[in-house]
């Protein structure tokens, strides 16, 4: 069974940072693309940004409004993906997910969410 | 900037039909956009009803069908029922990223 499970989120001041986990199993995640996603209160969802696994590049692409803040990485060994959130601001706030992106198109399985919260 | 389109809102009687659609601000969806339909209750996690179009995820009931009408991509809803009432978000593939819908508020009664 996939699953996937996210940690890390909290309160955090704005300009703060915070790092975000998300621990995969149910499947052969070094080969799987993985990608973030949030949903800020009361909103929609948004996509956040995705990474490739190791094999197609490991490279990443994220959403306008987070490039140059948000970085995404891998710990292949640890069955984790990572979101570091850095310069964070009040319009950050939102549940993030992560999600498992099957084949390279679609946003297939999803976690349960963790909540971040940017407020002074 | 690319801005994909949803009705805010829809109702259905119960045992009714309804569809809802996928569109772009600029131009037509087509299956190269992958579109796939989102599914969420409040408090829960999105669930993936359908995927590249008109492909069913796993345990998805078949009144729900996936297509493209016109220039937009459609969920239909076949004989709703109550707890199909949920937000249903469509999202489209746009090669580098994906782009939501603002999300359809879809009310059963």
């Amino acid at each position: 069974e996939v699953q996937l499970v996210e940690s890390g989120g909290g309160l955090v001041k704005p300009g703060g940072s915070l790092r975000l986990s998300c621990a995969a199993s149910g499947f052969t995640f070094s080969d799987a693309w993985m990608s973030w996603v949030r949903q800020g209160p009361g909103k929609g969802l948004e996509w956040v940004g995705r990474i490739k696994s190791k094999g197609s590049g490991g490279t990443t692409d994220y959403a306008a409004p987070v490039k140059g803040r948000f970085t995404i990485s891998r710990d292949d060994s640890k069955n984790t993906v990572h979101l570091q959130m850095n310069s964070l601001k009040i319009e950050d706030t939102a549940v993030y997910y992560c999600a498992w992106i099957v084949p390279a198109t679609i946003l297939h399985h999803w976690g349960q969410g963790t909540l971040v919260t940017v407020s002074s | 900037q690319t801005v994909v389109t949803q009705e805010a809102s829809f109702s259905v009687s119960p045992g009714g039909t309804v569809t809802l659609t996928c569109g772009l601000s600029s131009g037509s969806v087509s299956t190269s956009y992958y579109p796939s339909w989102y599914q969420q209750t409040p408090g829960q996690a999105p669930r993936t009803l359908i995927h590249s179009t008109n492909t069913r995820s796993s345990g998805v009931p078949d009144r729900f069908s996936g297509s493209i009408l016109g220039n937009k991509a459609a969920l239909t809803i076949t004989g709703a029922q109550a707890d199909d009432e949920s937000d249903y978000y469509c999202v489209l593939y746009m090669g580098s990223a994906w782009v939501f819908g603002g999300g359809t508020k879809l009310t059963v009664l």
